[in-house]
């Protein structure tokens, strides 16, 4: 059965902290990993991860895939309380002949504390 | 220009009503998709339409169905509404595979509430 798990669910730490989001996954036909952002509306993208070992970095925010262990981490540095939200791992598994088909994990609630 | 839209943003109905959610892309995707997010914000695939054929349903009640008049366009229907149903129902689309980022993009939600 194909399926993503994430940890911690949930996490609380205090502004400036460094805080780590993992995410594992059994997915056949295994195209790429993306992390998301979920706030109080709609997920919003932040990573696409295609090959393993080379990290993607957007400010405070990096990630990097392993494809022989099969996980991904979200590092956040220096975190600030507008990091709080639901960060969502999805796996894309191509379906030859068809489109994508998209497996989420459950997400970790992260709560930054000032 | 919202690249994907639903409406309602909000809806509240009685048990046994039927309703829909309409959802519209702009971003000439193949593929669209039907999420559920429950209380605990676990999001949940429905549906996915690819070029107006279904490809996945997953196992939701045959009481939801997915209509597609044509590309742009994937509305969820609902027949005889259970308590269980009140979440925040999420479209979403996906270009095809080969057509560049994979990356999905989301609609604003629709919070379902039955009473």
């Amino acid at each position: 059965e194909d399926k993503v798990v994430q940890s911690p669910l949930s996490l609380v730490v205090h502004e400036g902290d460094t805080v780590t989001l993992n995410c594992s996954y059994e997915v056949t036909n295994f195209r790429s990993l993306l992390w998301y952002k979920q706030e109080k509306k709609a997920p919003t993208f932040l990573f696409m991860l295609t090959s393993s070992g080379i990290e993607k970095k957007s400010g405070r925010l990096s990630s990097i895939l392993d494809k022989k262990e099969l996980f991904s981490i979200l590092n956040i540095t220096a975190t600030q309380t507008g990091d709080s939200a639901i960060y969502l791992c999805a796996v894309v598994q191509v379906r030859p002949g068809s489109g994508n088909q998209f497996y989420f994990g459950t997400g970790t609630s992260l709560t930054v504390i000032p | 220009d919202t690249a994907v839209s639903q409406t309602p943003k909000y809806l509240v109905t009685q048990m046994g009503n039927d309703k829909s959610i309409k959802c519209e892309q702009n971003l000439g995707h193949d593929t669209m998709y039907w999420y559920k997010q429950d209380s605990k914000k676990f999001l949940k695939i429905m549906f996915s339409y690819n070029n107006k054929e279904l490809i996945i349903n997953e196992t939701v009640p045959n009481r939801f169905s997915p209509k597609s008049p044509d590309k742009a366009h994937l509305n969820l229907h609902i027949n005889s509404l259970e308590l269980g149903d009140s979440a925040v129902y999420f479209c979403a689309s996906s270009p095809r595979v080969g057509q560049g980022h994979n990356e999905q993009f989301f609609g604003p939600g629709t919070r379902l509430t039955v009473l």
